[in-house]
């Protein structure tokens, strides 16, 4: 089945030190989003590709940077977490326009010690 | 810019009972519009969508909404709620020209016994 897959599930880092979670796709979407979610949250659109094209949120902290080698994977780095980036990070993907919604991973829940 | 209130937080449903769940959209256009559920520890699932054309759209596990465009709702209704159905439930909104979702802070469903 074509799917969106995050790697990996649970990711535990220390304050500080740099982490990649990682988004791969087979859905052949043009689109791939991140977005963060906290406990009891909306989830919150940090940054997407349009193919190459990389779109970043106005508020989106410079902490948080993302790479798209090719169409079927798309990183998140977080340069120097801190314990307010403790959430879960969903990937998403979708056609050009997304009217037919967007197809989620299972995420990455991250925790910061 | 869009957004997406769910003025219900909590709701609590017998099982067998029927469901409604609301969701109101503030954008200046023709908008997407979409209902995500979400299991504890998951990404998000699509439930339906909406764009155009009949304003009463049918969905997966049961579930339908209806686009009212005079109220600018969308609200999610199941005639008959069932145990497996507790989860969290997002409502979100698209632009026609825009990539990006904008969720709705959730309204989390119990289903008692």
């Amino acid at each position: 089945d074509a799917m969106v897959i995050q790697n990996p599930r649970y990711q535990v880092t220390q304050f500080g030190k740099p982490v990649t979670l990682s988004c791969s796709q087979t859905l052949n979407h043009n689109v791939m989003y991140w977005y963060q979610q906290k406990s009891s949250q909306a989830p919150k659109l940090l940054f997407h590709y349009y193919d190459k094209d990389f779109n970043n949120e106005a508020d989106t902290p410079d902490n948080f940077q993302s790479r798209r080698p090719n169409t079927s994977f798309c990183f998140l780095d977080i340069r120097s977490p801190g314990l307010g980036d403790a959430a879960m990070y969903l990937c998403a993907t979708s056609r050009v326009g997304g009217r037919d919604g967007y197809t989620f991973g299972s995420g990455t829940r991250l925790t910061v010690v | 810019a869009q957004s997406v209130t769910q003025p219900d937080i909590h709701i609590t449903v017998s099982e067998g009972a029927s469901l409604e769940l609301r969701c109101n959209y503030s954008y200046g256009a023709t908008p997407y519009l979409f209902w995500y559920v979400q299991s504890p520890g998951q990404g998000l699932q699509l439930l339906l969508k909406y764009f155009s054309g009949d304003t009463l759209v049918q969905g997966i596990k049961g579930f339908e909404a209806e686009f009212k465009r005079s109220q600018s709702s969308f609200n999610l209704r199941k005639p008959s709620v069932h145990w497996s159905d507790a989860a969290e439930y997002f409502c979100a909104v698209g632009a026609v020209s825009f990539q990006k979702l904008v969720f709705g802070t959730g309204t989390r469903l119990l289903v008692s016994p």
